[in-house]
């Protein structure tokens, strides 16, 4: 597709259920981003992707956060044991550019998982 | 840290001007970027900011000021499709291009 595709755009999940969302970046993209977006609020950043590296997990929330990208293209952030402050929007984003300290290059984002702890 | 300041909410009428104002207090950043998003919807680019003054792109303007730490969006020709949150955002130095958004603004565009 043309564009960054995530799934599933809908999840319940019980209290303490383990969950795993997917995100499909745009091909050949470098640059993979999560963010977690709380009703009526922005975008908050979560974790960073060059490739398969993972550069930066510092906005993980806790140890039950998990993410990974393999082999530099799909994306899986995986929530363990989930909790009812774990409900919002999971976004992905992703872009070109690999460069650091460089800053500009816009980010295209997928339409979310809506992630709904009972 | 980065702490960015935007209105909750806004209105304003078909056709008319409108100006989302964004206030932040960081160390220092690369640009600004300001994102459309309509309720449940991707966040979609508007524009970026690095240098001082007026970005002109249509109907949708964006204006820096590093001295103030102020940032706004212009929208003119309202349209009743421009009800959406607008969404401000840093690009900090010294890494890649991990951005650091407000809350944002909601716009209600009536007739």
């Amino acid at each position: 597709g043309a564009g960054v595709s995530q799934s599933p755009r809908y999840k319940v999940a019980k209290r303490g259920q383990d969950v795993a969302l997917r995100c499909d970046p745009i091909s050949g993209h470098v640059s993979l981003f999560w963010y977690q977006q709380a009703l009526g609020q922005g975008p908050e950043f979560l974790t960073y992707f060059q490739n398969e590296a993972q550069l930066d997990k510092s906005g993980l929330p806790s140890d039950r956060f998990f993410a990974e990208r393999p082999e530099g293209s799909v994306s899986t952030l995986k929530i363990q044991r989930t909790q009812q402050e774990d409900s919002a929007v999971y976004l992905c984003a992703s872009s070109t550019s690999e460069r650091t300290g460089q800053g500009g290059e816009k980010l295209f984002f997928g339409s979310g998982t809506q992630l709904s702890v009972l | 840290g980065q702490n960015i300041d935007q209105p909750t909410e806004m209105t304003a009428t078909e056709g008319a001007i409108v100006q989302i104002n964004c206030t932040y207090q960081t160390s220092g950043f690369n640009g600004l970027f300001w994102y459309q998003q309509h309720a449940g919807e991707a966040p979609t680019f508007l524009s970026y900011n690095v240098l001082d003054g007026l970005e002109e792109k249509g109907r949708f303007s964006s204006f820096l000021s590093r001295s103030k730490g102020y940032s706004y969006l212009l929208l003119k020709e309202l349209q009743m499709k421009d009800s959406a949150s607008y969404l401000c955002a840093v690009s900090p130095i010294g890494g890649y291009n991990k951005l650091i958004f407000g809350a944002g603004t909601r716009l209600a565009v009536h007739p």
